[in-house]
C-alpha cells in the first residue's frame, strides 16, 4: 500500500490478558519503528529494526512488551499480561535509510480495562 | 545522550501573526533534524527535515525551520498563522540515520 498501515485501529482489552498490534510497514522500507504516545505525553520510543541487523530494543518498558518483524516485512508488538498503564496510542514508523523520510501509520488506540 | 527539547507546553498566537515554535537538541555528532505535526485523532504528518546544507528549511503548508548549529536550535516557524495550524508539533533528532527521539510536544493554539 501507500503507506503504513496499523491494525487494528482500536482495541479494548481487559487487564491481565495479551494484546498483539500489528504493523504494516511501506514496501521496501528497510527501517521499522514502534512508538508509544500516552495522553497528554510525548513519543516513546519503543523499539527499532533495521534490515537484517539486532533490533534495538532499549525502549521496551518491560519484560511483558516484545516485538517481531517477519521477512524484514510486517511486525507484531505483544503485550503480554496488560496492565492500565499500558493504555496508549501504539505508532508504527518505517523508512528507507537511504532518505531520512519516516512515515507514520495512525496508530492502534489500547485501552486495557 | 540524543535529546531534544521543546520548551513550551503550549503557544498562542492570533491569526495572520508570525508563529515561532521552538526546539533545542543536545549535541552528539551531526544532528538530523525533523518537524512533525499531529492534528486531534490523527496519526503524524512530516512537515520538513535538515539533514546538510542550507540551514533555511521550508516544508509544507508555509512551514520553515532554520538550523542553528551555534545556538543548537531548529525552532520551527511561519510568517502568518492560520486558525488551522492549530495543533501538536513535534520537534524529533536522529543521528546517523538511527532512530528518532521525540521533544514532548508544544501545543499551537491560533485564535480567530
Amino acid at each position: 500500500g501507500a503507506g503504513v498501515s496499523q491494525s487494528p485501529s482500536n482495541k479494548v482489552t481487559e487487564k491481565g490478558k495479551d494484546v498483539e498490534l500489528r504493523c504494516d510497514p511501506i514496501s521496501g522500507h528497510t527501517a521499522l519503528y514502534w512508538y508509544r504516545q500516552s495522553l497528554g505525553q510525548g513519543l516513546e520510543f519503543l523499539i527499532y529494526f533495521q534490515g537484517n541487523s539486532a533490533p534495538d530494543k532499549s525502549g521496551l518498558p518491560s519484560d511483558r512488551f516484545s516485538a517481531e518483524r517477519t521477512g524484514g516485512s510486517v511486525s507484531t508488538l505483544t503485550i503480554q499480561r496488560t496492565q492500565q498503564e499500558d493504555s496508549a496510542v501504539y505508532l508504527c514508523a518505517s523508512s528507507m535509510r537511504e532518505n531520512y523520510g519516516y512515515t507514520f501509520g495512525s496508530g492502534t488506540r489500547l485501552t486495557v480495562v | 545522550a540524543q535529546s531534544v527539547a521543546q520548551p513550551e507546553d503550549q503557544v498562542n498566537v492570533a491569526e495572520g501573526n508570525p508563529l515561532t515554535v521552538k526546539c533545542t537538541y543536545s549535541v552528539s555528532g551531526n544532528p538530523y533534524l525533523f518537524w512533525y505535526v499531529q492534528y486531534p485523532n490523527r496519526g503524524l504528518q512530516f512537515l520538513l527535515k535538515y539533514i546538510t546544507g542550507d540551514n533555511l528549511v521550508k516544508g509544507s503548508y508555509g512551514f520553515e525551520a532554520e538550523f542553528n548549529k551555534s545556538q543548537t536550535s531548529f525552532h520551527l516557524k511561519k510568517p502568518s498563522a492560520l486558525v488551522s495550524d492549530s495543533a501538536l508539533y513535534f520537534c524529533a533528532v536522529s543521528y546517523n540515520t538511527d532512530k528518532l527521539i521525540f521533544g514532548t510536544g508544544t501545543r499551537l493554539q491560533v485564535f480567530p
